[in-house]
C-alpha cells in the first residue's frame, strides 16, 4: 500500500509564474490536508479538504492560493503569480473516511520543496 | 525551551542515554495530541500518540506525557540512538470552526552524540 505521494519533489518558478502542486492520497483515504513549512519552523495549516469539497481553508491565504480535491485525480495546491516569500516546503497530508472526529491520525507525504528566483 | 526565533532548539544526547523533548500547547480545549519525528528533507513521520482522557502512553522505547494542567506534553526516548536523529514535532489536533486540523509546535532538533 503506497503512502502518499506528492510531485513534484522539487520545484523551481520565477517570480509571477504559477506553481501546481499535486497530492495523491493514501488509497482508501478521502480526506486531504495541505500544510506548508519555512525552514526552521514547524508545519502551518492551510487548507483541509474532502472529495470535491473545501471543508476549511481557513489557513489559505486570501489571494493566489487555492485548492482542489477533484472526484478523480490528485489533490492540487496551486499558486498564481509566485513570490520570493512563497518558497517553502508544502506538504500534503491524509486520513482515511472515518477520521472525521478528533483522533484521525493524518499521514504525510514527502513534500514538494518550491523555490521561487 | 520553546522558540521564539529562526532557529530550532536543540537538544543534544548521548548515545544510549534517554531523551526527553518537551512541548507547550496552546488550546486547553484540544483533545488529541501527536508526536512527528522529521528527518532532512523528508515527511513529518508518525512516532506517538495520546488522547485526552490519558496522561501516560508508552510504545516501543518512547513514552509520551500529558498533563492537561499546565498544557504540557513530553517525548521520552530510551536508549536513543543514532537513528533518533531528528527534528520533533508535537501536534495537537484541535476543533476550530467545526473542523478538526493540527497545530504544530515550533519543533526541536535532537542531535545524537556517538
Amino acid at each position: 500500500n503506497a503512502g502518499v505521494m506528492q510531485n513534484p519533489r522539487h520545484l523551481v518558478r520565477r517570480r509571477g509564474q504559477e506553481a501546481r502542486l499535486r497530492c495523491s492520497p493514501m488509497k482508501g483515504h478521502s480526506h486531504v490536508y495541505w500544510y506548508r513549512q519555512l525552514p526552521e519552523e514547524g508545519l502551518k495549516f492551510m487548507v483541509y479538504l474532502q472529495k470535491e469539497n473545501i471543508i476549511d481553508e481557513s489557513g489559505m491565504p486570501k489571494e493566489r492560493f487555492s485548492a482542489e480535491f477533484p472526484k478523480e485525480g490528485p489533490s492540487i495546491l496551486r499558486i498564481q503569480q509566485v513570490v520570493r516569500g512563497d518558497s517553502a516546503a508544502y506538504f500534503c497530508a491524509s486520513s482515511p473516511p472515518s477520521g472525521t472526529g478528533p483522533y484521525n491520525e493524518q499521514f504525510f507525504g514527502p513534500g514538494t520543496r518550491l523555490t521561487v528566483l | 525551551g520553546e522558540s521564539v526565533g529562526l532557529h530550532l532548539p536543540t537538544l543534544s544526547v548521548q548515545e544510549g542515554d534517554n531523551s526527553i523533548i518537551n512541548c507547550a500547547y496552546s488550546n486547553s480545549a484540544s483533545d488529541y495530541f501527536i508526536w512527528y519525528k522529521q528527518e532532512s528533507g523528508k515527511g513529518p513521520q508518525f512516532i506517538i500518540d495520546i488522547r485526552s482522557n490519558m496522561d501516560k502512553r508508552q510504545g516501543q522505547r518512547v513514552t509520551v506525557l500529558l498533563n492537561k494542567t499546565v498544557k504540557h506534553l513530553s517525548l521520552q526516548i530510551a536508549a536513543t540512538q543514532p537513528g533518533d536523529s531528528a527534528v520533533y514535532f508535537c501536534a495537537e489536533n484541535s476543533i476550530f470552526s467545526g473542523t478538526y486540523k493540527y497545530i504544530f509546535g515550533t519543533g526541536t532538533r535532537l542531535k545524537v552524540l556517538a
